[in-house]
């Protein structure tokens, strides 16, 4: 069946540090990848999507593209902050119901 | 506009005691989905409703979950004889129809501690 894979955490940095947050997926046909975000003590939100190969989806700075050929969906940003600091959660969705990954915990320092 | 909330934010209740999760979806949405966070499974998809209807159960993780959903809006998950693996944080979000390319929106959780 469908699944996605996500590094495990935590990732910890310094404020400003580059970050990426690898993904991979199995699916069959063309499924809609997602990154969502938790953060402390708030519900989950969407952070950027992308719908078909070699779309770049981008929020808040952090930015990931869907690639066909590798299977993946790696989140990236430049320059991570404090307040980035979250659980973030790679998924897909090939009909109606969301998969996720396990979820990846980020905290960064000043 | 308000999102999608959810009653209670906490449960915690004994082994083998039913428990009732409500869900309240943003008004106007057709689609609702139950998720469930728990330590050792992480986020996994538990069932949706398109309108009153469920068309995939395909998550719930035994007959002692069920779900229903009456006037296309409020929804009610129930857990008969609870067990302490269901202890966990019970997602329910939304969407504006179903299908991949509409947006979910996620409710807060609730929050079930069976003891």
């Amino acid at each position: 069946g469908d699944s996605v894979t996500q590094m495990e955490g935590p990732v910890t940095l310094s404020e400003e540090a580059f970050l990426t947050i690898n993904c991979t997926y199995t699916a069959t046909g063309y499924p809609s990848l997602f990154w969502y975000v938790q953060y402390p003590g708030e519900g989950l939100q969407l952070l950027l999507k992308a719908t078909k190969a070699d779309d770049k989806g981008s929020n808040k700075g952090f930015e990931a593209t869907y690639r066909k050929e590798t299977t993946s969906f790696h989140l990236e940003k430049g320059s991570v902050q404090v307040s980035d600091s979250a659980v973030y959660f790679c998924a897909l969705r090939n009909t109606d119901k969301l998969i996720f990954g396990t979820g990846t915990r980020l905290q960064v320092f000043p | 506009g308000a999102g999608v909330s959810q009653s209670p934010s906490n449960k915690v209740t004994e082994k083998g005691k039913d428990v009732e999760l409500r869900c309240d979806p943003i008004s106007g949405h057709t689609a609702l989905y139950w998720y469930r966070q728990s330590l050792g499974q992480g986020l996994e998809f538990l069932i949706y409703f398109q309108g009153n209807s469920a068309p995939d159960k395909s998550g719930l993780p035994s007959d002692r979950f069920s779900a229903e959903r009456t006037g296309g809006s409020v929804s009610t998950l129930t857990i008969q004889r609870t067990q302490q693996e269901d202890s966990a944080v019970y997602l329910c979000a939304s969407s504006l129809k179903r299908g991949e390319y509409n947006e979910q929106f996620f409710g807060p959780g609730t929050r079930l501690t069976v003891l």
